[in-house]
């Protein structure tokens, strides 16, 4: 079963605006990290936060992560519409064997 | 160039045809990974191998199947078995320095696999 569930599934906003997407997950984890897709690619690595940290910050990203309540967001400020992609958190649980499990992703579109 | 290459890019399998994704790293990691990915969703594992000769089931296995004869190659066969093929497939990569969770993954760009 999924571990990350995002919310909202599609959002669209105008380029210079703040987009912000969150991550809830079920069981304990060691790190929860984000991904970005681009439409028929691969996935791209963002960044990966650790289950001490509470937030991490990567150029125009913000990620924060709350265990108490299972959850973590991505913000990305100013956007571009070179953002316009798929988000995805992962999740590595503490009883899956080593497994990094995703959710079903965040459709961005920035519009210009 | 360093990365993940995934062939083909496309791929169409007829009914009763086995057909096999391949999937090969030259970044030296220990770990490979096999995705599914369907319409408007999110990754669904099917297989990983953390170290040659060795690999364990994900959470979709029925109806594929996998190898790790080399350390550079993860090759995946969708079998008959497999009554709705038609997805994208991910594979990826990663050390495990820190651990199988701590590490991220590195993507190929993907083989779009459809049904005739």
């Amino acid at each position: 079963s999924q571990q990350g569930e995002e919310d909202p599934q599609a959002l669209s906003i105008q380029e210079g605006e703040n987009a912000t997407m969150n991550c809830s997950y079920k069981t304990s984890i060691n790190n929860l990290q984000w991904y970005r897709q681009n439409s028929g690619r691969g996935l791209v690595h963002l960044i990966l936060i650790r289950s001490n940290e509470r937030e991490k910050h990567s150029g125009r990203l913000r990620v924060t992560l709350d265990t108490s309540k299972k959850s973590s967001s991505l913000l990305i400020t100013a956007s571009r519409a070179a953002d316009t992609a798929s988000y995805f958190c992962a999740t590595g649980p503490y009883n899956q064997g080593g497994k990094l499990i995703f959710g079903q992703g965040t459709e961005l579109s920035v519009k210009p | 160039d360093g990365g993940i290459t995934q062939s083909p890019k496309y791929l169409f399998r007829k009914e009763g045809q086995n057909v096999t994704l391949s999937c090969e790293q030259n970044l030296n990691h220990d770990a490979m990974y096999w995705y599914r990915q369907d319409p408007g969703q999110g990754l669904r594992l099917i297989y990983y191998s953390q170290i040659v000769n060795d690999f364990q089931k994900g959470d979709i296995a029925e109806g594929y199947s996998v190898s790790r004869e080399k350390k550079e190659s993860f090759p995946l066969t969708v079998t008959s078995a497999q009554k709705n093929p038609t997805a994208f497939y991910l594979c990826a990569s990663s050390l495990l320095t820190g651990g199988p969770t701590n590490e991220k993954l590195f993507f190929g760009s993907g083989t779009q696999l459809s049904v005739l």
